[in-house]
Order: C-alpha cells, then sequence, then structure tokens
C-alpha cells in the first residue's frame, strides 16, 4: 500500500459545483495533514492545515478520520480559479510524504 | 517579508557530474526541507533540515547530501548524476517544523543529458 493515495482524476466540474477529494495514508502514527494546491509549472502552495475536528477556510472544508486514516477537501461554489493540482500531504515520524495530486478541471 | 529562493532557476548537467543547490529559507523560518518532482508526479521528499541539523530522511541514496547554514539557507547537492535525477528540485521553509506547513521556492529544473 502507497504511504498516501489520491484520485489522480482529472475531476472536470462545473463552475458553482461541489467538489470532493479524498486521501488516504497507511502509517497510522502520522501527526500532521496538509491540503497543498499546485499550479501548472508552479510551485506547491499550502492551502490549509487539517485537524481532527475538521477545518473551515471560506469556501474549503478539510476533515481528518484517524479511525480510516482518510483526509478530505471539500470546495464549495467552485471558480475556475480552483482549477490547480491538490496534493495531500502527511507527517509521518520524520518524512514529508506528498500524495501524487488530484486535477481538478472547473469548466465555464 | 522574502520568501524561499532557490538557485539557479535552470541547469544542465552531463551524466556523472556533481551539481550543488541553493536555498535561501523564508524570514523567521529556522527548518528547510527539499523535494525531488518528476513531470506528472507529487514531490518525493530528500530530506529535512531543522537547526543545521539533518532531522528527517525520504528514500534517496547517499549520493543526495545536503547542508543548512547557521543563517538557515540550505544546499542540496547530487553526486554521480544520473538521467533520472533530471527533475524539479524544490525547497521549501517552516518557522518550526513540518507541523507548521512549508512555504515553497519555485525550484530549480535540473536535466541531466
Amino acid at each position: 500500500r502507497k504511504e498516501v493515495e489520491q484520485d489522480p482524476g482529472p475531476f472536470n466540474v462545473p463552475e458553482g459545483a461541489t467538489v470532493a477529494f479524498n486521501c488516504t495514508y497507511s502509517n497510522s502514527a502520522s501527526q500532521s495533514f496538509f491540503w497543498y494546491r499546485q499550479d501548472c509549472r508552479k510551485e506547491p502552495k499550502l492551502l490549509m492545515s487539517v485537524y481532527s475536528s475538521g477545518n473551515e477556510d471560506g469556501r474549503f472544508t478539510a476533515q481528518l478520520n484517524r479511525a480510516s486514516q482518510y483526509i478530505s477537501l471539500l470546495i464549495r461554489d467552485s471558480k475556475l480559479s480552483d482549477s490547480a493540482t491538490y496534493l495531500c500531504v502527511v507527517n509521518p515520524d520524520d518524512k514529508i510524504i506528498f500524495g501524487k495530486g488530484t486535477r481538478l478541471h472547473i469548466l465555464p | 517579508e522574502t520568501g524561499v529562493t532557490q538557485s539557479p532557476t535552470h541547469l544542465i548537467k552531463t551524466r556523472g557530474q556533481q551539481v550543488t543547490l541553493r536555498c535561501s529559507s523564508q524570514s523567521g523560518h529556522n527548518t528547510v526541507s527539499w523535494y525531488q518532482q518528476a513531470l506528472g508526479q507529487g514531490p518525493q521528499f530528500i530530506f529535512q533540515y531543522y537547526r543545521e541539523e539533518e532531522n528527517g530522511r525520504g528514500n534517496f541514496p547517499p549520493r543526495f547530501s545536503g547542508l543548512q547554514f547557521p543563517n538557515y539557507s540550505s544546499e542540496l547537492n547530487v553526486n554521480a548524476l544520473e538521467l533520472d535525477d533530471s527533475a524539479l528540485y524544490l525547497c521549501a521553509s517552516s518557522p518550526g517544523g513540518a507541523s507548521y506547513g512549508y512555504t515553497f521556492g519555485s525550484g530549480t529544473r535540473l536535466t541531466v543529458v
């Protein structure tokens, strides 16, 4: 089993729709969890941390399920500018593990 | 506030050569990590430095080595370059370790021919 797994997509979603990403991780000792977004040929940018109680930042909601070892990201009222690759990041022990990312295309 | 800067932006090397990539961390950040990103893949963790000590390493061979300096800037050295080392190399810094999340530089595109 890979350390961090994501659906590679692409997800093609009409503007205004809600889209959800899931990510599973294998190391139950993982302590920190994040979502990053990466635009084409750019560096990753931190979107949000993921906390055990779940957290929200505007149109974005992140959740963590430690028992099932997955994290999720929900984007509501999607915008054209949300088109990017979304990377799940897990921090087990002294490593930082990225998923391969899920590509999102928002369609006008 | 100055972000993370990397140099050079692009580099072409010959197989078997050695390369040094440089990174200046964001002001106030004492932790730096390095990643290799191949096209269409997520970044692969190489190693992390905290206060000049390596405190985490991914699955990369010993020919990938690094340094962190007292001003928290960092270098990535790769010896005996192979064609598969061609990738985008990303540096990222954090104010206190992985739990704070990282700020990334724009990367160095290395091509090995």
